[in-house]
């Protein structure tokens, strides 16, 4: 089974402070996502890899910058959270090859920002 | 730009009921399609997907979906629900363009089954 393992389930956060969200996954995918869950958006593409030190920008990247330099890890920093970063915060990853494209997510992390 | 629609996105159906849960994309080319569902306190998981072949697709725990090219849909289905299908359901599409390819989600359907 893909696992898909996130540091912390919750975070508490005060306004200004440097926050580092850790992904591991255990199948050698190229693939790796983070997005951020909010009632009613369903799920917003912040950033992806596709290969160790590459990464894109997904849709909504502002305030947010990522880190891929093995490639199991992907993390995902908040340079100065602000209260509007509070959300769930979720990890997914995928492989390239088979065509499926098929995701699988981490457990999430909730992050509150104060 | 491509975009996903979720018809609803609050549900509650009694138990046995039927449910059907509507989703629309907008991409004119190739694409993958899923319900991904999220219980209660757990892991975003695949529902089911669809990539070629028989549009009527059978997922986990007697869910399935049809795709119709020409609605640009992918509706899933259960004949008769029960309580522990209460949970948030996901569709997403994932469009195949030349040097990659993109996933968007819809914003979600919350499903509850009353007992």
């Amino acid at each position: 089974d893909v696992k898909v393992t996130q540091s912390s389930r919750y975070l508490v956060k005060r306004t200004g402070e440097k926050v580092f969200l850790e992904c591991v996954q255990d199948m050698d995918h190229e693939n790796m996502f983070w997005y951020r869950q909010d009632p009613g958006l369903g799920l917003r593409l912040i950033y992806f890899s596709y290969d160790v030190k590459m990464k894109e920008k997904g849709d909504i990247p502002e305030g947010y910058s990522v880190s891929r330099e093995k490639k199991e890890r992907f993390s995902l920093i908040l340079e100065s959270a602000s209260t509007n970063q509070t959300s769930m915060y979720l990890c997914a990853s995928s492989p390239t090859s088979g065509g499926s494209y098929e995701q699988y997510f981490g457990p999430g992390t909730r992050l509150t920002v104060t | 730009a491509q975009s996903v629609s979720q018809h609803n996105h609050h549900v509650i159906l009694s138990e046995a009921a039927s449910l059907e849960l509507g989703c629309n994309y907008s991409y004119g080319g190739t694409v993958n399609l899923f319900w991904y569902v999220q219980y209660p306190g757990q892991h975003l998981q695949l529902l089911l997907k669809y990539f070629s072949g028989d549009p009527l697709v059978k997922g986990i725990k007697g869910f399935e979906a049809e795709f119709i090219k020409s609605k640009f849909s992918f509706n899933l289905r259960k004949p008769s629900v029960q309580w522990s299908d209460t949970a948030e359901y996901f569709c997403a599409v994932n469009a195949r363009r030349t040097g990659g390819f993109k996933t968007i989600f819809g914003a979600g359907t919350r499903l509850f089954v009353k007992a």
